[in-house]
């Protein structure tokens, strides 16, 4: 089976950055994704980490250490419209197996 | 292209009644899932398709939910008799494949129906 551990709510001020933990126990793993989801919408990918190491895409960054079964999101340069929730995913063969998520709230 | 397309985004029913849910995968995407969202559960995977064909519907929460796909373009999900306890957000996604690339991992949701079972 698979497993995965979040932070339930994460609050940060405009402009700050925040980092979204992700753990995880798996059976089969391929790689790590973060997805976005606002109120009301669909989630939407964000990265994903097929290898150990950073995943840079704009403002967004994600890593990944497999011996440590460990990811993160980096979120900088806070903006009002990152107020979302954020879930990690871990890819086996043919699916993903998502987390609970971590509402992040960004005040200004 | 227009993304995964579902119909419709809200549905209002009474406890017992059939109700189907619709999704148009991306023209090309080899797999389709469903999902189904709520506070308590999380993201759920109820079943998915590989080339129209059901690969596990383990996820499926019991015999009053069916899904089929018919053809690459079009799925159903079916719940019948509906119950309080299905009222959810049920979501549609479709991917490339499966490998350990980006291309072919990432899901593409669907819009999402929210089902209220009074």
């Amino acid at each position: 089976g698979q497993s995965l551990e979040q932070p339930s709510e994460v609050t940060a001020v405009e402009g700050a950055i925040v980092q979204i933990n992700c753990t995880y126990q798996t059976s089969g793993f391929y790689g790590l994704s973060w997805y976005q989801q606002h109120d009301g919408g669909a989630p939407t990918f964000l990265s994903y980490n097929g290898l150990d190491g950073l995943e840079e895409t704009g403002r967004f960054s994600s890593f990944l250490s497999r011996s440590d079964s460990y990811g993160y999101l980096l979120l900088q340069e806070l903006q009002m419209k990152d107020s979302a929730s954020y879930f990690c995913a871990v890819s086996g063969y043919s699916t993903l197996t998502f987390g609970k998520g971590t509402m992040l709230l960004v005040s200004p | 292209d227009a993304g995964v397309i579902q119909s419709p985004r809200h549905e209002v029913t009474e406890m017992g009644q059939e109700v189907t849910l619709r999704c148009k995968p991306i023209s090309g995407h080899d797999y389709l899932f469903w999902y189904r969202q709520t506070m308590m559960r999380g993201l759920e995977l109820l079943i998915y398709f590989n080339n129209n064909v059901p690969i596990d519907d383990s996820g499926m929460p019991e015999d009053r939910f069916s899904a089929k796909m018919p053809n690459a373009s079009f799925s159903t999900l079916k719940i019948q008799p509906s119950e309080p306890r299905d009222s959810a957000v049920y979501f549609c996604a479709s991917s490339f494949g499966t490998s350990g690339l980006r291309e072919t991992n990432t899901q593409y949701f669907g819009p999402g129906t929210r089902l209220t079972v009074l």
